[in-house]
Parts: C-alpha cells; sequence; structure tokens
C-alpha cells in the first residue's frame, strides 16, 4: 500500500520553465523529506519540512509542507538540465527514522 | 570521507543461490537501513537497524536476514534467490532518525 502518492508520475519540460511536484497523504507525518536520485546512484536529500505550513527554499527549489502534515510540494523555478533526476518524498513513519517513501516523479528538462 | 558504502555494485544469481549484500559507513550513524527500489514502486524498507546490536523487520522483509555485525556495517543476506529478488538494493545510514544518506545501490538479477 502506497501511503505517499507523488503526482506527477513523468514531467518533460524545457529549459526555463517552471514545475511543481506534488506529494500527499491521508496520513499525518511528524516531518517529510523530499530526495534527488539521478540515474545509477542512491537519492540524495534536498530538504525536510517538519512544521505545518513550513516554507524551505534552496536557490530555486521551494518546498511545502501542508498545515496538516499530510502533504507536501516542491517548485523549482527557471528549471535547468541539471534538475533533471528522479524526486522523491517521504514521510516519517516513527521516531527510529522509518520512512514511507512515495513512487517518485521522473523530471526531465531539456535544453 | 566515503559515507556510505556498498559491494558489490552488480550481482547475478541463479533461483535458489544465496549472497550476502555488504554494508558499510563511516559517518559513526547509530541507525541504518536496507531498501528495494523497483520500477514504479519507490523505496521499500526491507530491514532497519535502529541502534548497533538491534534489528526490525520493514515493509518487505519476506526473504532476507540481516546482521548488524557492529556500528558501521549492516549485511542484508539472501538464503535462496528468487526472480522477485531482481531489484536494485541500497543501504543508508542516520544519526537523526530521519534524515538518511544513501549508499550507491547493487543491481542484483535473479534468473
Amino acid at each position: 500500500t502506497q501511503l505517499l502518492e507523488q503526482s506527477p508520475q513523468f514531467l518533460s519540460i524545457q529549459e526555463g520553465e517552471n514545475l511543481t511536484v506534488y506529494c500527499n497523504s491521508s496520513s499525518v507525518f511528524s516531518s517529510l523529506q523530499w530526495y534527488r536520485q539521478e540515474p545509477g546512484e542512491g537519492p540524495v536529500l534536498l530538504v525536510t519540512v517538519v512544521t505545518g505550513g513550513e516554507v524551505k527554499k534552496l536557490k530555486r527549489l521551494t518546498f511545502q509542507f501542508g498545515d496538516a502534515r499530510k502533504d507536501s510540494s516542491l517548485h523549482i523555478t527557471a528549471a535547468q538540465p541539471g534538475d533533471t533526476g528522479l524526486y522523491l518524498c517521504a514521510g516519517a513513519l516513527d521516531s527510529w527514522g522509518k520512512l514511507q517513501f512515495g513512487a517518485g516523479t521522473q523530471v526531465v528538462v531539456t535544453p | 570521507n566515503a559515507g556510505v558504502t556498498q559491494t558489490p555494485k552488480f550481482q547475478v544469481l541463479k533461483t535458489g543461490q544465496s549472497m550476502t549484500l555488504q554494508c558499510a559507513q563511516d559517518m559513526n550513524h547509530n541507525s541504518m537501513y536496507w531498501y528495494r527500489q523497483d520500477p514504479g514502486m519507490g523505496l521499500r524498507l526491507i530491514y532497519y537497524s535502529a541502534s548497533e546490536g538491534t534489528t526490525d523487520k520493514g515493509e518487505v522483509p519476506n526473504g532476507y536476514n540481516v546482521s548488524r555485525l557492529n556500528k558501521r556495517e549492516f549485511s542484508l543476506r539472501l538464503e535462496s534467490a528468487a526472480p522477485s529478488q531482481t531489484s536494485v538494493y541500497f543501504c543508508a545510514s542516520s544519526e537523526m532518525g530521519y534524515e538518511q544518506y544513501f549508499g550507491p545501490g547493487t543491481r542484483l538479477t535473479v534468473t
């Protein structure tokens, strides 16, 4: 059972365009993380959001945690080819670090 | 600083063969995890070790065993490999319990 639903599954855009990836659940998470994974490599942590309504910015990436801590979004402004990758959200299930991952959104940015 | 290392990087097994995937981290993290990643499924937790000397089942533990050899090392064993275990396996570690650092993965094919 996939507790975390990511949408869209695939996104192909031109360089300079904006994009948003969504992560939704019916469960409440104590925190939520976003990772980016490139082909042949392991996921790399981008950000952790903890407080409902929290907004974090990482250069051109903006992350938001829903007020009820059930959903999150990742917005990329003026996407670049280097933003290409699989974006994964993961919600914390307990205090021991067990994470529930979404299936991922594959983002392709073409020059 | 190597972070999380995994061996081997690639492996092909025949049905019924056994093998052990090795994982080591040099960040002095207490918690370690084993995941499998299949297309469209995201990352699913197989087993985790919250601290040295403890291991617990994750979402998909059947067909696997683990050993937390010491604080640095956490191995995953397939006693009798099955084609359904064809996947990419990732080891991860964390200190905070939530922010996980991943290895490069082991690509396993069972024929």
